[in-house]
């Protein structure tokens, strides 16, 4: 059972479109983390959301978390070649930090 | 400053053969994490290290998986045994600590093969 679902599993856009990725969970964990991940390299995070209905920017990315606090998403505004990525939410366990991943959104935009 | 080191970047092994994959953490951090990725998914939680001792290893998938950190710093994670279904990119992480909102760097982990 995935705890943490995300969507779409892969994406292909042109350069200057808009897209939103989604993480759903089962569960309520005390945060939630998103990350970018490019090939040969590990997880960078991007944003933690701590609190339902917080929205974090980040220059052209927009993070939101549901009030229900088990729900998540990134949107990008005009993507860029350089957003290309692995795009991964994870669920922080409050004992030890330790993360829950999903299966990650492969984000592809083409110039 | 360094970030996270592993070594090998690249291991290929047959079934049956034991290996050892190291972790170099960043310096005084003293949390440190493994988790497996496999082709197409995101990382999975192995086990975690603060200081000295695993303090969760619920992640570890059998008796043939075993991690040390014998002095809070480097930590090596062993696989004997190894089967095809081990193949996969061996990830490690540091952080500060254990307080809630403390960032793990992730090094770019050791991709293994086991033919």
């Amino acid at each position: 059972t995935q705890l943490l679902e995300q969507s779409p599993q892969f994406l292909s856009i042109q350069e200057g479109e808009n897209l939103t990725v989604y993480c759903n969970s089962s569960s309520v964990f005390s945060s939630l983390q998103w990350y970018r991940q490019e090939p040969g390299e590990g997880p960078v995070l991007l944003v933690t959301v701590v609190t339902g209905g917080e929205v974090k920017k980040l220059k052209r990315l927009t993070f939101q978390f549901g009030d229900a606090r088990k729900d998540s998403s990134l949107h990008i505004t005009a993507a860029q070649p350089g957003d290309t990525g692995l795009y991964l939410c994870a669920g922080v366990w409050e004992y030890g930090n330790k993360l829950v991943f999903g299966a990650g959104t492969i984000l592809r935009v083409k110039s | 400053g360094a970030g996270v080191s592993q070594t090998p970047s690249n291991k290929v092994t047959e079934k049956g053969k034991y290996v050892e994959l190291r972790c170099d953490p960043i310096s005084g951090h003293t949390a440190l994490y493994w988790y497996r990725q496999s082709l197409g998914q995101g990382p999975e939680f192995l086990i975690y290290f603060q200081g000295t001792g695993a303090a969760d290893d619920s992640g570890l998938p059998n008796d043939r998986f075993f991690a040390v950190r014998p002095e809070g710093s480097v930590s090596t994670l062993k696989i004997q045994r190894t089967e095809r279904g081990d193949s996969a990119v061996y990830l490690c992480a540091s952080s500060p600590g254990l307080a809630l909102g403390d960032e793990q760097f992730f090094g770019p982990g050791t991709r293994l093969t086991v033919l």
